[in-house]
C-alpha cells in the first residue's frame, strides 16, 4: 500500500526567498508522484508529476521537484516566492497500476510581503 | 472546454434524506474517482472506477455508493446522509491510469453539509 507524508503542515516564507515544501512517500511498486496546488476556495491544480522518466521535474510557474528513490522524497522547491503561490499544497502518490491515488495531508504555504 | 463538471456545488440536508451528487467529464477519460476533504487529512479516495461498469472502492466507501453506467458520468449517492459526511467532495478524472496519462482533473468541488 502507498502512503505519503508531509512533513510540514505549514511554512511561511517572505516574498522573493526560495521555496521547500517537504514530501517523502511510501510504495510497494514503482510510483508515479505529483503535486497538486489548491488555492483558497478553488479546486485543485497539477503543479507536476513524476512517471519514471527524468528525476528532476519542471512544472508551471517556476516549481520543480527531484524524485529521489533512496530517500523516497519527492520535495518541492521554488527558487522565489510569489505572493500568488499562497495556497495549499498536496503530494499525491499512485501505484504501477495508478488506480489509487493517495494524498498527503496538505501544506499550507504563506507568503509574507 | 475540456473540464470535469459537478452539481450541485453547494448543498445543505438533513440525516438520512437520500441525496446524489453529479459528476461529469467531456474528456473520454477511462478513469473516474471521488474523494472527500477534510481539514488536516487532505484529501481521501472514496471510490474510483477504471471503465463503464467497473467500481471499486477506495479508502473510505462507507455511506457511499456510486454507478458507471455511462463513460462520462460518475454519481455519488448518499443514501442516509449523517453529519460525519458533512465534507467538501472531489470528483475527477483521467484519460489512462498506469501510463504516462495518469494525472487526474478535478471538478470544481461540492460542499456538503449534513444537519
Amino acid at each position: 500500500a502507498q502512503s505519503v507524508t508531509q512533513l510540514d503542515s505549514h511554512v511561511s516564507v517572505s516574498e522573493g526567498t526560495p521555496v521547500l515544501l517537504r514530501c517523502n512517500y511510501s510504495s510497494s511498486y514503482s510510483p508515479s508522484l505529483f503535486w497538486y496546488v489548491q488555492h483558497p476556495n478553488k479546486g485543485l491544480q497539477l503543479l507536476l508529476k513524476y512517471t519514471s522518466a527524468a528525476t528532476l521535474v519542471k512544472g508551471i510557474n517556476g516549481f520543480e521537484a527531484e524524485f529521489k528513490k533512496s530517500e523516497t522524497s519527492f520535495h518541492l522547491t521554488k527558487p522565489s516566492a510569489h505572493m500568488s503561490d499562497a495556497a495549499e499544497y498536496f503530494c499525491v502518490v499512485t501505484g504501477s497500476y495508478g488506480q489509487n491515488f493517495v494524498f498527503g495531508p496538505g501544506t499550507r504555504l504563506s507568503v509574507l510581503p | 472546454e475540456a473540464q470535469v463538471t459537478q452539481n450541485p456545488r453547494y448543498l445543505i440536508t438533513v440525516t438520512g434524506k437520500k441525496l446524489t451528487v453529479t459528476c461529469s467529464q467531456n474528456m473520454n477519460h477511462e478513469y473516474m474517482s471521488w474523494y472527500r476533504q477534510d481539514p488536516g487529512l487532505g484529501l481521501r479516495q472514496i471510490y474510483y472506477s477504471m471503465n463503464v461498469e467497473v467500481t471499486d472502492k477506495g479508502d473510505v466507501p462507507e455511506g457511499y455508493k456510486v454507478s458507471r453506467k455511462e463513460k462520462r458520468n460518475f454519481p455519488l449517492i448518499l443514501e442516509s446522509p449523517s453529519p460525519n459526511q458533512t465534507s467538501l467532495y472531489f470528483c475527477a478524472s483521467s484519460f489512462s491510469p498506469g501510463t504516462a496519462y495518469n494525472e487526474q482533473f478535478f471538478g470544481p468541488g461540492t460542499r456538503l453539509t449534513v444537519l
